[in-house]
């Protein structure tokens, strides 16, 4: 089973700034499927990025994401009010998937 | 575009089995993916149940294979998920989700274990 860990665990910043989030494997993923997601309390995740760094339908350039084999880094440029929230990468290209343990992108 | 709907009982008994359906619409379950079962607990991170194929090919997590049944009705446009001998620890928010390069998930069921 792949393993992803995601770092840091919390991220305290302010509207405006830049949030670097990081999401380890513990072995080679496809980036064709590594995806990241935002999630609210009471809200299904929302697709972010998927293949590592296509933006999905709808969501600002402001999200990026980047990496291959083991690192991989969602970036997002300057934060906006509504992007605080917690954020989870995942492999679906070996069974069976797996998700990081999320990171949350809190107000300072 | 492709949506999906899950549906079932929000409330099960200790010992109970667990039954879900995810109803597929704006696109066919016959198409070339794979369709998951993936669910949260209350306060806790996401967690993958199984996927099926239409040929009914499955593939399930090990750590709940042994409980876990998901099954492909292609004439209604639908799969489905069966957990069996449920306890507390299987109170979650279950969803499903279209496995593909850019993944469709359904917005969520809450199911409840309890008597």
């Amino acid at each position: 089973e792949i393993v992803l860990t995601q770092s840091p665990g919390t991220l305290s910043l302010s509207p405006g700034e830049r949030a670097t989030l990081s999401c380890r494997a513990s072995q080679s993923v496809s980036s064709t499927y590594l995806a990241w997601y935002q999630q609210k309390p009471g809200q299904a995740p929302r697709l972010l990025i998927y293949a590592a760094s296509s933006r999905a339908t709808g969501i600002p350039d402001r999200f990026s994401g980047s990496g291959s084999g083991t690192d991989f880094t969602l970036t997002i440029s300057r934060l906006e009010p509504e992007d605080f929230a917690v954020y989870y990468c995942q492999q679906f290209g070996s069974s069976p998937w797996t998700f990081g343990q999320g990171t949350k992108v809190e107000i300072k | 575009q492709v949506q999906l709907q899950e549906s079932g009982p929000g409330l099960v008994k200790p010992s109970g089995t667990l039954s879900l359906t995810c109803a597929v619409s704006g696109g066919s379950i016959s198409s070339n993916n794979w369709w998951s079962w993936v669910r949260q607990p209350p306060g806790k991170g996401l967690e993958w149940i199984g996927e099926i194929y239409h040929s009914g090919s499955t593939n399930y997590n090990p750590s709940l294979k042994s409980r876990v049944t998901i099954s492909i009705d292609r004439s209604k446009n639908q799969f489905s998920l069966k957990l069996s001998s449920v306890t507390a620890a299987d109170t979650a928010v279950y969803y499903c989700v279209r496995d593909d390069p850019r993944p469709t998930w359904g917005q969520g069921t809450r199911v409840t274990v309890s008597s």
